[in-house]
């Protein structure tokens, strides 16, 4: 079936580096993508979406890249911290029939800081 | 900002009996969402409400039913407790109807079935 999933399980980068982390997905008729960051015990938390007219969205030290062709997603984080690390996924915003959409998310990756 | 708020934070429960998790959108939000995370998975979707209507169901069992109330709250009620239910349950709300806007979540009810 179709889904959503990133190529690295876990990524670990030194404090200050930039990281980035891939996301492929099927479903060429999803229109919005969301990275979410999952910190332990918590909720996943909002970072930046992408809706599919744009190929590149900047928030505060984070960029959203979207590659409609090969169907690729990417968060880059600048200035990696500590902080920064979670688990991070990517998720796609499918049609379910309709009017009907519903958020799928891919695989997370574990992003590890090193000081 | 206001979050959204889910009660309780842990919830442990014996085999065949029933849960009630609720949950709480943020202020102005009209869409809930109920996920389900086992552990080292990402989070699948169960069911989603819209203006008080069920909008959306996913991988949700027969076992399970929610329902969105007039001030746009959400329960998530489920019997006959398997241990495979052991999970994280999240909640989430968003503005407008699924797909518009992006989903804030809350920090789950860990649910133990034992």
């Amino acid at each position: 079936g179709e889904s959503v999933g990133l190529h690295l399980p876990t990524l670990s980068v030194q404090e200050g580096d930039n990281s980035i982390i891939n996301c492929a997905y099927s479903n060429s008729a999803s229109d919005y993508f969301i990275w979410y960051k999952q910190e332990s015990g918590k909720g996943p938390q909002f970072i930046i979406d992408i809706r599919s007219n744009m190929d590149k969205r900047q928030g505060q030290r984070v960029t959203v890249l979207l590659n409609k062709t090969v169907k690729h997603l990417s968060l880059q984080i600048a200035a990696t911290q500590p902080g920064d690390s979670a688990v991070y996924f990517c998720a796609e915003n499918r049609s379910s029939g309709g009017s009907n959409y519903k958020l799928t998310f891919g695989k997370g990756t574990l992003l590890t800081v090193n000081p | 900002a206001a979050g959204v708020i889910q009660s309780p934070r842990h919830l442990i429960k014996e085999k065949r009996e029933t849960a009630t998790l609720k949950c709480y959108p943020i202020p102005r939000h009209d869409t809930v969402y109920w996920y389900q995370q086992g552990p080292g998975q990402d989070p699948q979707f169960l069911i989603s409400f819209y203006e008080k209507m069920q909008s959306d169901k996913g991988s949700i069992p027969d076992r399970f039913s929610a329902q969105q109330f007039s001030d746009y709250h959400s329960e998530l009620n489920m019997s006959s407790l398997e241990l495979g239910d052991s999970a994280l349950y999240f909640c989430a709300s968003s503005v407008g109807p699924p797909g518009n806007s992006p989903l804030h979540f809350g920090n789950g009810t860990r649910l133990t079935v034992t």
